[in-house]
């Protein structure tokens, strides 16, 4: 596609329900990079794919959070049992290389936990 | 760890006026430095970067010098635009290809 799309662009759920949040990376692009980014902040790593792998998961804040790239384009972001402090802005990022100088970033999920 | 520091908004200037939006970096070795721009409604865009100390990113009438000596990459620009009204993120690159980000500043342009 022409950019990195992201869907939902804003999801409300009750606390202690599961969402899954959807990115579609720039076809072709081998790296994509999941943030968060909590109000009046910048942006917060969780990981980081390389193809189908998971290159670095070491932002993810606890095992509620769990993302999968099953065959090296479309990502999903899972939070079981989400809690009010989950409620943030989810951003995704693609790039060609992995380079941090080529990544393109979605316009983001706006998750509300209430 | 590494983290960046860069100048609490909002900043708000006049149409023509001169823009320095200030960011520090604390970072082990030479990290990459990016400034980011996130314009109302839209997704985050690399406005400028430096890979190396001494080096100056330059885009769309912004700059920004790299300088080991000082830890910064201040983001200039001399005549700024209502259309320049955004919020500006400065970012140095870690390990593992990941970003860490500045908080972001809210610049507000007055016509």
């Amino acid at each position: 596609g022409a950019g990195v799309s992201q869907t939902p662009s804003n999801k409300v759920t009750e606390k202690g329900k599961y969402v899954e949040l959807r990115c579609d990376p720039i076809s072709g692009h081998t790296a994509l990079y999941w943030y968060r980014q909590s109000l009046g902040q910048g942006p917060e790593f969780l990981i980081y794919f390389q193809g189908t792998g998971a290159a670095d998961d070491s932002g993810l804040p606890n095992d509620r959070f769990f993302a999968v790239r099953p065959e090296g384009s479309v990502s999903t972001l899972k939070i079981q049992r989400t809690e009010r402090g989950d409620s943030a802005v989810y951003l995704c990022a693609s790039s060609s290389s992995g380079s941090h100088t080529e990544a393109f970033f979605g316009q983001g999920t706006r998750l509300t936990v209430v | 760890g590494n983290s960046v520091t860069q100048m609490e908004g909002p900043v708000t200037l006049s149409e023509e006026a001169f823009l320095t939006i200030n960011c520090t970096y604390t970072a082990t070795g030479y990290p990459s430095l990016f400034w980011y721009v996130q314009y109302p409604g839209e997704g985050l865009q690399l406005l400028l970067k430096a890979t190396k100390a001494d080096d100056k990113g330059s885009n769309k009438g912004f700059e920004a010098t790299y300088r080991k000596e000082t830890t910064s990459f201040h983001l200039e620009k001399g005549s700024v635009q209502v259309s320049d009204s955004a919020v500006y993120f400065c970012a140095l690159g870690g390990s593992n290809y990941q970003l860490i980000w500045g908080a972001g500043t809210k610049l507000i342009i007055k016509p």
